[in-house]
Formats: C-alpha cells, sequence, structure tokens
C-alpha cells in the first residue's frame, strides 16, 4: 500500500493549459514537499508546506496543503515545455521522521 | 558550490559480481541518504547516516545490500552478489540535519545482466 498516492500518474497537455496534480493520503504529514525531477537528475525541491490550508506560489506554480493535512495539490498555470517532468510529492509524519515519497506524476508539455 | 557527487553515473555489469557506488555529500551536511527508484515501486528510502551514524537501514532489500559512511565527506553502498532484479537508478541525497530539505545527487544507473 503506496502512503502518498499521487494522480494522476501522467498527464500530457499542451502548452498554455492549465493543469493540477494531487497528492492524497489517509494519514496526516506535518509536512510535505514536493520535488521536480527531470531526465537523468536527481528530483530537486519545490516547496516545503507545513501549515493546514497553506498556500504558496513559484511563478505559475501554486501549492496547497489540505486543512486536514492529508493531502496537497499542485496546479500549474499556462503550463510551458520547460515544466515538463516527474512532480514527487514526500511527506513526514512527525519532524524527526524519514521521508516518504510518493511515486509521482510524470508530467508532459506539449510545445 | 557542489553539490552532491555520485560515482559512477552509469554502470552495468553482469549478475554475481560486487557492485560498489559513491556519493559525496555537501560539505557540512551531516545527513547522508541512500534511495532507489523503479517506475514499479518509485523512490524508496534504503539507509540513511546521521553524523556518519547508521539510524535507519529497514529500507535495505536484503543482506547482498550493504552501506558505510566512514567519514563525514564520503559513503558507498555495496551489493554483493549483484542480480538482475537490482537495476535501478540510485540516488544519494544529503541535508542539513534529518528534518532539513534534502539534495540529491544526479544519480548511477546501474543495470545487472
Amino acid at each position: 500500500t503506496q502512503l502518498l498516492e499521487q494522480s494522476p500518474q501522467f498527464l500530457s497537455i499542451q502548452e498554455g493549459e492549465n493543469l493540477t496534480v494531487y497528492c492524497n493520503s489517509s494519514s496526516v504529514f506535518s509536512s510535505l514537499q514536493w520535488y521536480r525531477q527531470e531526465p537523468g537528475e536527481g528530483p530537486v525541491l519545490l516547496v516545503t508546506v507545513v501549515t493546514g490550508g497553506e498556500v504558496k506560489k513559484l511563478k505559475r506554480l501554486t501549492f496547497q496543503f489540505g486543512d486536514a493535512r492529508k493531502d496537497s495539490s499542485l496546479h500549474i498555470t499556462a503550463a510551458q515545455p520547460g515544466d515538463t517532468g516527474l512532480y514527487l510529492c514526500a511527506g513526514r509524519k512527525n519532524r524527526d521522521d524519514k521521508i516518504i515519497f510518493g511515486k509521482g506524476t510524470r508530467l508532459h508539455i506539449l510545445p | 558550490d557542489a553539490g552532491v557527487i555520485q560515482s559512477p553515473r552509469h554502470e552495468v555489469t553482469e549478475m554475481g559480481q560486487e557492485v560498489t557506488l559513491r556519493c559525496k555529500p555537501i560539505s557540512g551536511h551531516n545527513s547522508l541518504f541512500w534511495y532507489r527508484q523503479t517506475m514499479m515501486r518509485g523512490l524508496e528510502l534504503l539507509i540513511y547516516f546521521n553524523n556518519n551514524v547508521p539510524i535507519d537501514d529497514s529500507g535495505m532489500p536484503e543482506d547482498r545490500f550493504s552501506a558505510k559512511m566512514p567519514n563525514a565527506s564520503f559513503s558507498t553502498l555495496k551489493i554483493q552478489p549483484s542480480e538482475p532484479r537490482d537495476s535501478a537508478v540510485y540516488f544519494c541525497a544529503s541535508s542539513l540535519s534529518g528534518a532539513q530539505p534534502q539534495h540529491f545527487g544526479d544519480g548511477t544507473r546501474l543495470s545487472i545482466l
């Protein structure tokens, strides 16, 4: 059983469109992170959210942590080919616990 | 600034051979993590060290896998003997402390024939 479920697994859309990907769990997390991984490279941290209901923006990317701290979403506005990659969410149940990764959403933006 | 450095970037070897993967963490980082990534299972934590001491090795698949951190600037992950099912991308990551954001290397793509 995967503790963090990400959906969709794959998403291919045209440049300029908006999209949302999700990270869901039945467990509560003290913090949740989003990473982007490009082919041949390691994951790179985009954001960390720690407060229920928190919203963080990174240019065209908007991250939200659910009120109950069990889920999170990543919304991309006006997607660009440079957004292509594997988006991973990762959560930590308690501050000193090891981090757990979801399997990721593989996003492909068509020019 | 140099990030996490892993070597080799690619390794192809026959089953039964010993494989050694190497990692140099970011200078000043006290925590080091080894992960394995496959399409089927995603990114899985194998083991992590804090101040060169193994803290949690519950993710190490079996006795064929071992990891060491002889000093703060070097760690190895060894597989002996290797099997085809060990084929994956192995990542090393480091952080200032266990709870801080992790910085990943570019991985070692391992193929066991």
